[in-house]
């Protein structure tokens, strides 16, 4: 199966800075997904995005399937916005939908 | 849509009981995936259905965990018996598997094996 690598493992962000965590895939995707798992260890679906940009308010992701990565931009950041980000991915050959997950980024913004 | 609902949403049981989880996955969705996390291993599937069918159970850890789909909105993960390491927390997931397949995850169960 498909190596599903994030960075930074940590970060930690005063209110109001901006961020970019990176993901990077081993193998070709045709399924990426970013996840925060807020405190309260419920997943919550950011994007989908195989390829191409999205924005959703303050955060948005771009996708360069090419070259297997995926960026989360994190702008104006506040104190909800704390928790892990996962991004997930299927690979080309996988059969069927099987999400591989990274390890994820744990963020901590401060007041 | 209420979502996808697992049930309990934690679970304290001693070493060798037995632990049923349960999912109902979003109505109309055809595909049920389980999974589970942990601090060692993060997020990892054990198993998935497609239309009610167990495709891909590679992910179980051994004959002491089981999965069934009796029908379109409803699964239950069956722990028996139970050990410690078993303890972490489960969720469910599912998704409508035609074109843009995005998976929705519940709010987990999370188990404690004492």
């Amino acid at each position: 199966g498909i190596q599903v690598e994030q960075s930074p493992p940590d970060l930690i962000l005063q209110e109001g800075a901006n961020s970019t965590l990176r993901c990077n895939f081993s193998d070709s995707v045709n399924n990426l997904q970013w996840f925060h798992q807020n405190p309260w260890g419920q997943l919550i679906n950011l994007f989908y995005i195989p390829s191409g940009t999205k924005q959703n308010g303050r955060l948005s992701a771009t996708t360069v399937a090419t070259e297997r990565y995926s960026l989360l931009y994190i702008s104006s950041s506040q104190t909800t916005d704390s928790g892990v980000y996962f991004c997930a991915g299927v690979g080309v050959k996988a059969a069927g939908n099987k999400l591989t997950f990274g390890g994820g980024t744990r963020v901590l913004v401060k007041p | 849509d209420a979502g996808v609902i697992q049930s309990p949403r934690h679970e304290v049981t001693e070493m060798g009981q037995e632990v049923t989880l349960r999912c109902k996955p979003i109505s109309g969705h055809n595909s049920l995936f389980w999974y589970r996390q942990t601090m060692m291993r993060g997020l990892e599937l054990l198993i998935y259905f497609n239309n009610n069918v167990p495709i891909d159970d590679s992910g179980m850890p051994e004959d002491r965990f089981s999965a069934k789909m009796p029908n379109a909105s409803f699964s239950t993960l069956k722990i028996q018996p139970s050990e410690p390491r078993d303890s972490a927390v489960y969720f469910c997931a599912s998704s409508l598997s035609r074109g843009i397949d995005i998976q929705y995850f519940g709010a987990g169960t999370r188990l404690s094996v004492l």
